[in-house]
């Protein structure tokens, strides 16, 4: 399995945005897909686990999803703020292996 | 509160091992799951491994030829080993817990390792 995440996604503040995360050489579907938040200099933090469920202390404006149809996870985040500018980055697992997207650098402005 | 530290060199030479120890505090290390996870500068995430008390270790595939890792649970650590570094292992490492599901909970601030001569 790997996930491939789009490298950049610029939206304006208040705006919804989706960061998709596509499954290839396995059904992304079969395990579950975690999404991390990272801040230049910080360590990951989670956002969404095990597809759509939100850490405690998360805001609601995070949701998860997944679908089948285009084998991809999507992790949405609505009335954006400035400080939801960050790197994101999916994550799942196969067999032998745990993979991460490359990330999407998610600019604010 | 489950805290983890990462400590080890931060410089290591080319052929050479890298060798970092991650402190474990606030729970039972005798009790999860310990993962080694790494960032090359400007890049993304690579699991690197995890190690259970007691029990296999599992490695990433594309670096299971190189790497070792253990767990001390009487000092409440776990270790990694990274054998034949090149240039190309320079990364932010990072220790990590897993819980099921590979989920990563907990982290260690990052340990710069850089591999130069």
């Amino acid at each position: 399995l790997m996930l491939a995440q789009p490298p950049s996604v610029s939206e304006s503040p208040g705006k919804t945005v989706s960061l998709s995360c596509t499954g290839s050489g396995g059904r992304i579907a079969s395990n579950y897909v975690h999404w991390y938040q990272q801040r230049p200099g910080s360590v990951p933090t989670t956002v969404i686990y095990n597809d759509n469920q939100r850490p405690s202390g998360v805001p609601g404006r995070f949701s998860g999803s997944i679908d089948r149809s285009s084998n991809s996870a999507s992790l949405t985040i609505s009335g954006l703020q400035t400080e939801d500018e960050a790197d994101y980055y999916c994550q799942s697992y196969d067999d032998n292996n745990v993979i991460f997207g490359g990330g999407t650098k998610l600019t604010v402005l | 509160q489950v805290h983890l530290q990462e400590s080890g060199p931060g410089l290591v030479k080319p052929s050479e091992t890298l060798s970092l120890t991650c402190s474990v505090s606030g729970v039972s290390i005798g009790a999860g799951f310990w993962s080694w996870i790494r960032q090359p500068p400007g890049k993304g995430l690579e699991w690197i491994g995890y190690v259970y008390s007691g029990g296999s270790p599992s490695y990433n595939p594309s670096l299971k030829s190189r790497v070792t890792i253990s767990v001390a649970t009487s000092q409440s650590q776990f270790s990694l080993q990274l054998s034949s570094v090149t240039a190309a292992d320079t990364a932010v490492y990072f220790c990590a817990r897993r819980l099921g599901a590979n989920l990563f909970d907990f982290w260690g601030q990052g340990l710069r390792v850089a591999v130069s001569s």
